[in-house]
């Protein structure tokens, strides 16, 4: 069955630290990955996907993910965390054989601290 | 342009009773998404509609659940006997023709079950 992990429910990083969210996933064959980011009050975002081709994938407001088959991760990193970026991350994974069910983590709440 | 759009933005309703959750997706936007979000278990994938063809209801998780969408644009999702545990944010998502992959989200609708 898929599933997709978010180890953390929270991680705290200072202003200009880089950031690391984690995600791995369970999905047999080559999976599509995506990164949805929650800001308080507000809709889910679009931030990247993974769906073919080079492992490192940039997104939105400076996000990058990494997709390592060995490991089937796909951990969202930035290289300078701004407060701003404080919100809720999800992973969501999705089986290109299978229909478009999706399936999401837990998410991880992120804390910029100034 | 105008966004996913949802309404209620807010329902209260009784236990045994039924409930009508409205999305109206973005103009054009041919695939519709349903989902749940539960406090610490990440979003919960409902129903899918894509233009014409038949839906996956495989994420409904009890027969007091439908949906349907109508001339391939709005949508509503019905409750029925709700009970405690429907309690949650219904969240609404579309996506543009091509692009099945890159959602875009609503504000969602928070039910609470009396």
């Amino acid at each position: 069955a898929q599933s997709v992990a978010q180890p953390e429910d929270q991680v705290n990083v200072a202003e200009g630290n880089p950031l690391t969210v984690k995600c791995t996933y369970s999905v047999s064959g080559n999976p599509y990955l995506f990164w949805y980011v929650q800001y308080p009050n507000r809709g889910l975002q679009f931030l990247l996907k993974y769906i073919t081709g080079d492992n490192l994938v940039k997104g939105s407001y400076g996000f990058e993910a990494e997709f390592n088959k060995s490991q089937t991760s796909f951990h969202l990193k930035k290289p300078s965390a701004l407060v701003s970026d404080s919100a809720l991350y999800f992973c969501a994974v999705r089986d290109p054989k299978g229909t478009y069910k999706y399936i999401f983590g837990t998410g991880t709440r992120l804390k910029v601290l100034a | 342009g105008a966004g996913v759009s949802q309404s209620p933005s807010n329902k209260v309703t009784e236990k045994g009773k039924d409930v009508e959750l409205r999305c109206d997706p973005i103009s054009g936007h041919t695939a519709l998404y349903w989902y749940r979000q539960s406090l610490g278990q990440g979003l919960e994938f409902l129903i899918y509609f894509q233009g014409n063809s038949a839906p996956d209801k495989s994420g409904l998780p009890s027969d007091r659940f439908s949906a349907e969408r109508t001339g391939g644009s709005v949508s509503t999702l019905t409750i029925q006997r709700t009970q405690q545990e429907d309690s949650a944010v219904y969240l609404c998502a579309s996506s543009p023709p091509g692009r099945a992959d890159t959602q875009y989200f609503g504000p969602g609708t928070r039910l609470t079950v009396l």
